[in-house]
């Protein structure tokens, strides 16, 4: 059974950072993309960031201007995702999710984190 | 504002057959497989639908997609209350390099 993990949720200023982790289990994780989409309150599902399987390739959302960096470790089964200079627009529920292939370049999410709530604000 | 535009809510009585619409362009859903979510009150999405019409085991049947030019729709049948949610529709974007998300649809069964 594919189980997704998320943590690193919190309360943080603006300007601020914080790292999200993503532990995957039950999967090859080095052979599925994977991503995060984020959800603010009271809103739609929003893309943040996908990566490869293999780690090479990287995409973001064009509103994330270079804030937020997308990595993984395999040999660990986790992803990471790196936000900075954080605005209270960045507030959401942040959700992992596993893509159903190794490229990232699909919009194919077959399973999915329970998520993890930031909150940004002074 | 989302690149994939969705009827904002969609109703229907227990029974009966409702679609939902999602309107692309020929850089997402003109070129690019179609996929549905399902968000159900105080849950996480699950996906729906995959590649335009293919239902991931578990799902009932339903549950249809289709898709036409650069439009699609998901259809449910013999709608239960236990479908009251919010369904997305999703496409990856050739122009944008990203998956763009439909604004969502709210389903009511009356």
């Amino acid at each position: 059974e594919v189980q997704l993990l998320e943590s690193g949720g919190g309360l943080v200023q603006p300007g601020g950072s914080l790292r999200l982790s993503c532990a995957a289990s039950g999967f090859t994780f080095s052979n599925y993309a994977m991503t995060w989409v984020r959800q603010a309150p009271g809103k739609g599902l929003e893309w943040v960031s996908a990566i490869s399987g293999s780690g090479d390739t990287t995409y973001y959302a064009d509103s994330l201007k270079g804030r937020f960096t997308l990595s993984r470790d395999n040999s660990k089964n986790t992803l990471y995702l790196q936000m900075n200079s954080l605005r209270v627009e960045d507030t959401a529920v942040y959700y992992c999710a596993k893509v159903a292939l190794a490229a990232a370049d699909a919009g194919w999410f077959d399973s999915w984190g329970q998520g993890t709530l930031v909150t940004v604000s002074s | 504002h989302s690149v994939l535009t969705q009827p904002p809510s969609a109703s229907g009585t227990p029974g009966q057959r409702v679609t939902i619409s999602c309107s692309g362009s020929s850089s997402n859903i003109g070129s690019k497989y179609v996929y549905w979510y399902q968000q159900l009150p105080g849950t996480a999405p699950i996906l729906l639908i995959y590649r335009n019409n293919q239902r991931p085991s578990g799902v009932p049947d339903r549950f249809s997609g289709s898709k036409s030019g650069t439009s699609a729709s998901l259809a449910i049948s013999g709608l239960r209350s236990e479908d009251e949610g919010d369904y997305y529709c999703a496409a990856w974007d050739d122009s944008l390099s990203g998956v763009v998300f439909g604004g969502g649809t709210k389903l009511t069964v009356l």
